[in-house]
């Protein structure tokens, strides 16, 4: 079967750094997402990856290795507003986004 | 109005009624795509537009029925629902190319009663 791992839930402080992880093992690959949902409202696009490296785009960088199945979501300077759960999908053989179920993301002061 | 829209945003309803939810976007994309999101759980594919003909079904029950009259309007219908039915609907929408990333809407908070 497909299936996508990402933790729960995780707790950071503001202004540090955090690595949201990603898993993968999927029918195919076409590519991997990282979307952010803020309670309440509905998710929004962050990021795209397809070849293995890093992507960085602003505080926000996403990682890919293809061979391993892997990929993070790192957040850099983190602010209150960044609390958020963040989805990782995975596009398979199909063209057919596979999604995890999300990480919940805490900031404290 | 930008983006992709959702009405109703909550909407409780009985088993044996019948409601309509509506989605529209206005981003001149070609593809729309309906989503159960439960807590806790995965986003659930349950259909998906491309040029207003229907290309994905995944196993979903009859009770959900889906209807695409233009490129920018989406609707699902709903009749006899069950309480397990209880979740986030969203809509959303895409245009193609490398990436193909898609544009959510605010979902509808659906409760079955």
């Amino acid at each position: 079967g497909q299936n996508i791992d990402q933790p729960t839930e995780m707790t950071a402080t503001e202004g540090a750094i955090v690595q949201i992880n990603c898993t993968y093992q999927t029918s195919g690959f076409n590519g991997l997402f990282w979307y952010q949902q803020h309670a309440g409202e509905a998710p929004t696009f962050l990021s795209y990856n397809v070849l293995d490296g890093l992507e960085e785009k602003g505080r926000f960088s996403s990682f890919l290795s293809r061979s391993k199945g892997y990929s993070y979501l790192l957040l850099k300077e983190l602010q209150m507003k960044d609390s958020a759960s963040y989805l990782c999908a995975v596009r398979d053989s199909n063209y057919q986004l596979i999604w995890g179920a999300g990480t919940k993301l805490i900031i404290k002061p | 109005e930008t983006g992709v829209t959702q009405t109703p945003r909550h909407l409780v309803m009985g088993m044996t009624n019948k409601k309509s939810l509506k989605c529209e976007q206005h981003l001149g994309h070609n593809a729309m795509y309906w989503y159960k999101q439960s807590a806790k759980k995965p986003l659930e594919l349950m259909f998906v537009y491309s040029l207003e003909e229907r290309v994905e079904n995944n196993s979903v029950p009859s009770r959900f029925s889906p209807e695409c009259p233009n490129s920018s309007h989406l609707f699902l219908h709903l009749h006899t629902l069950q309480p397990e039915d209880s979740a986030l609907y969203l809509c959303a929408s895409s245009q193609g190319g490398e990436s193909d990333e898609q544009y959510f809407g605010p979902g509808t908070r659906l409760t079955v009663t």
